[in-house]
């Protein structure tokens, strides 16, 4: 079955670049995502990117994407404190519907 | 402002009673979703609705019901057939439920079964 995986903690010092992973294993997604999710709150879209790209940079966003691999990163220049929070992977779901799966979440603690 | 609303933020059973939580949007999205998240997993989906009057399962949708009679509106009833319901609960919406979109979320609703 679909399967994304996360490591689920990182912590970085405010300035750093943090670059949070994410694996998956249908190879017919076509649209990957990432999520925030502030403590308490609902899910925020960051970006996205499509199968057929290796990179999307968007301000202090960077997304790589490795197909061979199925592996997904989300690169995060200067970071700052309210950066803090989980990050979600998400794929979609080769199919007809627009069915999200979404990995474990990576907790990011930004030290100042 | 446009946007997806759910109510209440925190809301409490007791067990054996059924309860139903809200989600409304005003995107004018045909397309809504419900999703469970508990502490250390991603969400999972319950219930989608791609339309009005239809709604189609999801990956764990033992225990819950759904009703889509208006556009805007997609409540979920958490019945006391659910044997785990303390969760926090998503609901999200896209334009038409397609391939292409991206689903936008609401503040969630944490369920507190007493």
């Amino acid at each position: 079955g679909e399967d994304v995986e996360q490591s689920l903690f990182l912590s970085v010092r405010e300035g750093d670049s943090s670059v949070i992973n994410c694996t998956y294993t249908d190879s017919s997604s076509t649209y990957l995502y990432w999520y925030k999710q502030e403590p308490g709150a609902g899910l925020q879209l960051l970006t996205y990117i499509f199968s057929n790209m290796d990179m999307k940079q968007d301000q202090r966003l960077t997304v790589l994407l490795n197909k061979k691999d199925k592996h997904l990163s989300l690169r995060i220049a200067d970071t700052q404190t309210g950066d803090s929070a989980i990050y979600f992977c998400a794929e979609r779901y080769g199919g007809a519907t627009n069915k999200l799966i979404f990995g474990t979440g990576t907790l990011l603690a930004v030290q100042p | 402002d446009g946007g997806i609303t759910q109510s209440p933020k925190y809301l409490f059973r007791k067990e054996g009673q059924n309860v139903t939580l809200s989600c409304e949007q005003n995107l004018n999205h045909d397309a809504m979703y419900w999703y469970r998240q508990d502490p250390g997993q991603g969400l999972r989906l319950i219930y989608y609705s791609q339309i009005v009057n239809d709604f189609q399962k999801g990956d764990i949708a033992e225990g819950y019901s759904v009703s889509r009679e208006k556009k805007e509106s997609f409540p979920l009833t958490v019945t006391s057939a659910q044997k785990n319901p303390t969760a926090f609960y998503l609901c999200a919406s896209s334009p038409s439920g397609g391939a292409l979109e991206t689903q936008y979320f609401g503040p969630g609703t944490r369920l507190l079964v007493l």
